[in-house]
Protein backbone atom coordinates (compact mmCIF):
# COMPACT_ATOMS: atom_id res chain seq x y z
CA UNK A 1 0.00 0.00 0.00
CA UNK A 2 1.22 3.08 -1.28
CA UNK A 3 1.20 6.23 1.07
CA UNK A 4 2.96 10.00 0.74
CA UNK A 5 2.34 12.19 3.48
CA UNK A 6 4.01 16.03 3.49
CA UNK A 7 5.49 17.90 6.26
CA UNK A 8 6.79 21.46 6.69
CA UNK A 9 6.26 25.02 8.21
CA UNK A 10 2.55 25.96 7.93
CA UNK A 11 3.89 29.75 7.69
CA UNK A 12 7.02 31.36 6.27
CA UNK A 13 8.01 34.67 6.29
CA UNK A 14 8.20 36.74 2.91
CA UNK A 15 11.86 36.07 1.68
CA UNK A 16 12.41 32.95 3.43
CA UNK A 17 13.39 29.56 2.13
CA UNK A 18 10.24 27.31 2.48
CA UNK A 19 11.35 23.41 2.99
CA UNK A 20 8.74 20.70 2.56
CA UNK A 21 9.65 16.99 3.34
CA UNK A 22 7.36 13.88 1.41
CA UNK A 23 7.47 10.79 3.60
CA UNK A 24 6.34 7.75 1.87
CA UNK A 25 6.00 4.08 2.09
CA UNK A 26 5.04 0.89 -0.03
CA UNK A 27 7.68 2.34 -2.55
CA UNK A 28 11.56 2.33 -2.73
CA UNK A 29 13.11 5.12 -4.68
CA UNK A 30 15.32 2.63 -5.89
CA UNK A 31 12.81 0.91 -8.29
CA UNK A 32 13.30 1.32 -12.18
CA UNK A 33 10.38 4.06 -13.11
CA UNK A 34 9.78 5.09 -10.43
CA UNK A 35 9.52 9.05 -9.49
CA UNK A 36 8.37 11.39 -6.80
CA UNK A 37 6.83 14.39 -7.63
CA UNK A 38 5.79 18.16 -6.04
CA UNK A 39 2.62 19.92 -6.93
CA UNK A 40 0.89 22.99 -5.57
CA UNK A 41 -2.38 24.80 -5.88
CA UNK A 42 -3.11 28.20 -4.62
CA UNK A 43 -6.58 28.62 -2.88
CA UNK A 44 -9.26 28.10 -5.49
CA UNK A 45 -7.09 27.93 -8.09
CA UNK A 46 -5.55 25.18 -10.45
CA UNK A 47 -2.64 22.54 -10.10
CA UNK A 48 1.04 23.50 -10.67
CA UNK A 49 3.41 20.97 -11.50
CA UNK A 50 6.75 22.39 -9.58
CA UNK A 51 9.47 19.45 -9.89
CA UNK A 52 10.01 15.33 -9.85
CA UNK A 53 12.55 13.26 -9.03
CA UNK A 54 13.19 9.80 -10.52
CA UNK A 55 14.65 6.33 -8.98
CA UNK A 56 18.10 7.02 -11.06
CA UNK A 57 18.48 11.01 -9.70
CA UNK A 58 17.18 12.59 -13.01
CA UNK A 59 15.99 15.85 -11.46
CA UNK A 60 13.36 18.08 -14.03
CA UNK A 61 12.14 21.35 -12.79
CA UNK A 62 9.42 23.67 -13.77
CA UNK A 63 11.24 26.59 -16.15
CA UNK A 64 9.49 29.42 -14.51
CA UNK A 65 10.33 28.37 -10.96
CA UNK A 66 13.78 26.40 -11.77
CA UNK A 67 16.24 28.96 -9.89
CA UNK A 68 13.78 28.95 -6.37
CA UNK A 69 13.44 25.52 -6.44
CA UNK A 70 15.63 22.30 -5.70
CA UNK A 71 14.76 18.77 -5.30
CA UNK A 72 16.57 15.91 -3.20
CA UNK A 73 16.05 12.41 -1.79
CA UNK A 74 17.27 10.53 1.08
CA UNK A 75 16.48 6.70 0.16
CA UNK A 76 17.08 5.31 3.61
CA UNK A 77 14.36 7.66 5.37
CA UNK A 78 12.39 7.29 2.32
CA UNK A 79 12.18 11.01 2.40
CA UNK A 80 11.89 13.17 -0.69
CA UNK A 81 12.25 17.23 0.24
CA UNK A 82 11.52 20.28 -1.54
CA UNK A 83 13.20 23.31 -0.88
CA UNK A 84 12.19 26.95 -2.09
CA UNK A 85 13.85 30.07 -1.82
CA UNK A 86 13.03 34.07 -1.78
CA UNK A 87 9.38 33.04 -0.55
CA UNK A 88 6.53 35.54 -1.82
CA UNK A 89 2.65 35.76 -1.43
CA UNK A 90 1.86 34.51 -4.49
CA UNK A 91 3.75 31.43 -3.35
CA UNK A 92 0.88 30.96 -0.94
CA UNK A 93 -1.48 27.57 -1.54
CA UNK A 94 -1.39 23.72 -0.48
CA UNK A 95 1.82 21.72 -2.02
CA UNK A 96 1.18 18.42 -2.95
CA UNK A 97 3.91 15.38 -3.08
CA UNK A 98 2.96 12.72 -5.36
CA UNK A 99 3.92 8.67 -6.83
CA UNK A 100 5.07 8.47 -10.15
CA UNK A 101 4.64 5.25 -12.20
CA UNK A 102 4.52 4.94 -16.43
CA UNK A 103 8.14 3.83 -17.21
CA UNK A 104 10.92 5.62 -19.02
CA UNK A 105 11.16 8.87 -16.91
CA UNK A 106 7.96 9.94 -17.63
CA UNK A 107 4.85 9.00 -15.71
CA UNK A 108 1.46 9.97 -13.96
CA UNK A 109 0.46 10.58 -10.79
CA UNK A 110 -1.46 7.83 -9.02
CA UNK A 111 -0.78 8.33 -5.50
CA UNK A 112 -1.17 11.60 -3.76
CA UNK A 113 -0.33 13.10 -0.26
CA UNK A 114 -3.26 14.87 1.39
CA UNK A 115 -1.31 18.39 1.25
CA UNK A 116 -0.15 21.27 3.33
CA UNK A 117 -1.14 24.36 3.41
CA UNK A 118 1.61 27.12 3.05
CA UNK A 119 0.67 31.03 4.34
CA UNK A 120 3.01 33.18 2.95
CA UNK A 121 2.55 36.51 5.14
CA UNK A 122 5.11 38.79 7.52
CA UNK B 1 5.71 24.47 -22.89
CA UNK B 2 2.54 22.88 -23.58
CA UNK B 3 -0.75 24.78 -22.79
CA UNK B 4 -3.28 22.26 -21.84
CA UNK B 5 -7.02 24.01 -22.43
CA UNK B 6 -9.96 22.14 -20.70
CA UNK B 7 -13.72 23.49 -21.97
CA UNK B 8 -15.99 24.40 -20.51
CA UNK B 9 -14.98 25.54 -17.11
CA UNK B 10 -18.20 24.29 -15.45
CA UNK B 11 -20.89 22.55 -16.15
CA UNK B 12 -24.38 21.16 -14.66
CA UNK B 13 -25.87 17.51 -15.17
CA UNK B 14 -28.75 16.03 -14.36
CA UNK B 15 -28.43 12.67 -12.47
CA UNK B 16 -28.11 9.64 -14.81
CA UNK B 17 -27.42 12.10 -17.80
CA UNK B 18 -23.71 11.94 -19.54
CA UNK B 19 -21.32 14.39 -18.95
CA UNK B 20 -18.54 15.40 -21.38
CA UNK B 21 -14.99 17.53 -20.61
CA UNK B 22 -12.84 18.23 -23.83
CA UNK B 23 -9.13 19.01 -23.32
CA UNK B 24 -6.85 20.25 -26.09
CA UNK B 25 -3.31 20.25 -25.78
CA UNK B 26 -1.20 22.80 -27.73
CA UNK B 27 1.04 20.01 -29.69
CA UNK B 28 0.53 16.59 -29.51
CA UNK B 29 1.04 14.27 -26.86
CA UNK B 30 1.09 11.27 -28.94
CA UNK B 31 4.82 9.27 -28.99
CA UNK B 32 4.36 7.62 -31.95
CA UNK B 33 7.52 5.30 -31.11
CA UNK B 34 4.96 3.50 -28.90
CA UNK B 35 1.81 5.05 -29.75
CA UNK B 36 0.81 6.11 -26.64
CA UNK B 37 -1.04 9.26 -25.90
CA UNK B 38 0.84 10.92 -22.74
CA UNK B 39 -3.01 12.26 -20.69
CA UNK B 40 -4.20 11.82 -18.19
CA UNK B 41 -6.99 12.79 -16.07
CA UNK B 42 -7.61 13.73 -12.20
CA UNK B 43 -10.98 14.44 -9.76
CA UNK B 44 -10.49 16.42 -7.25
CA UNK B 45 -13.23 16.78 -4.64
CA UNK B 46 -13.10 19.90 -1.99
CA UNK B 47 -10.34 19.69 0.53
CA UNK B 48 -8.86 16.71 -1.22
CA UNK B 49 -5.95 15.90 -3.12
CA UNK B 50 -6.62 15.09 -7.17
CA UNK B 51 -7.95 11.26 -7.89
CA UNK B 52 -6.19 9.69 -11.08
CA UNK B 53 -9.32 8.55 -13.07
CA UNK B 54 -7.38 7.67 -16.50
CA UNK B 55 -4.02 7.24 -17.80
CA UNK B 56 -2.34 6.99 -21.24
CA UNK B 57 -5.44 8.93 -22.26
CA UNK B 58 -7.83 6.01 -22.43
CA UNK B 59 -6.63 3.81 -19.78
CA UNK B 60 -8.85 3.42 -16.21
CA UNK B 61 -7.12 3.32 -13.38
CA UNK B 62 -7.82 0.22 -10.81
CA UNK B 63 -10.76 1.19 -8.81
CA UNK B 64 -12.26 3.42 -11.04
CA UNK B 65 -16.56 2.85 -11.66
CA UNK B 66 -16.35 1.99 -15.45
CA UNK B 67 -18.83 5.38 -16.02
CA UNK B 68 -15.73 6.95 -16.70
CA UNK B 69 -13.91 6.77 -20.01
CA UNK B 70 -11.24 8.71 -21.92
CA UNK B 71 -10.51 9.15 -25.60
CA UNK B 72 -8.58 11.40 -27.94
CA UNK B 73 -5.90 11.38 -29.51
CA UNK B 74 -3.22 13.91 -30.34
CA UNK B 75 -4.19 17.37 -29.23
CA UNK B 76 -7.94 16.63 -28.58
CA UNK B 77 -8.77 14.85 -25.46
CA UNK B 78 -12.54 13.73 -24.00
CA UNK B 79 -13.38 12.26 -20.60
CA UNK B 80 -16.92 11.49 -20.53
CA UNK B 81 -19.03 9.97 -17.52
CA UNK B 82 -21.61 8.01 -18.93
CA UNK B 83 -24.38 8.57 -16.10
CA UNK B 84 -23.65 11.05 -13.16
CA UNK B 85 -23.76 10.32 -9.56
CA UNK B 86 -23.65 12.72 -7.44
CA UNK B 87 -20.65 11.08 -5.85
CA UNK B 88 -19.32 12.61 -9.27
CA UNK B 89 -19.48 16.59 -8.17
CA UNK B 90 -15.87 17.49 -8.12
CA UNK B 91 -13.22 19.35 -10.39
CA UNK B 92 -11.46 17.08 -13.10
CA UNK B 93 -8.09 18.11 -14.79
CA UNK B 94 -6.26 16.61 -17.80
CA UNK B 95 -2.41 16.82 -17.26
CA UNK B 96 0.09 15.89 -20.03
CA UNK B 97 3.18 14.08 -19.30
CA UNK B 98 4.57 14.17 -22.68
CA UNK B 99 7.78 15.90 -21.77
CA UNK B 100 8.47 18.55 -18.86
CA UNK B 101 7.08 21.24 -17.62
CA UNK B 102 3.99 18.69 -17.05
CA UNK B 103 1.14 20.82 -17.09
CA UNK B 104 -2.36 20.77 -16.01
CA UNK B 105 -5.59 21.95 -17.82
CA UNK B 106 -7.83 24.87 -15.64
CA UNK B 107 -9.95 22.59 -14.32
CA UNK B 108 -13.74 21.87 -15.29
CA UNK B 109 -16.28 22.12 -12.10
CA UNK B 110 -19.38 19.29 -12.79
CA UNK B 111 -22.19 20.12 -10.61
CA UNK B 112 -25.38 18.73 -10.13
CA UNK B 113 -28.43 20.28 -12.30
Amino acid sequence: QITLKESGPTLVKPTQTLTLTCTFSGFSLTTRGVGVGWIRQPPGKALEWLALLYWDGDKRYSPSLKSRLSITKDTSRNQVVLTMITMDPVDAGTYFCAHIVGGGNSGYFDYWGQGTLVTVSS
Amino acid sequence: DIVMTQSPDSLAVSLGERATINCKSSQSVLYSSNNKNYLAWYQQKPGQPPKLLIYWASSRESGVPDRFGGSGSGTDFTLTISSLQADDVAVYYCQQYYNTPWTFGQGTKVEIK
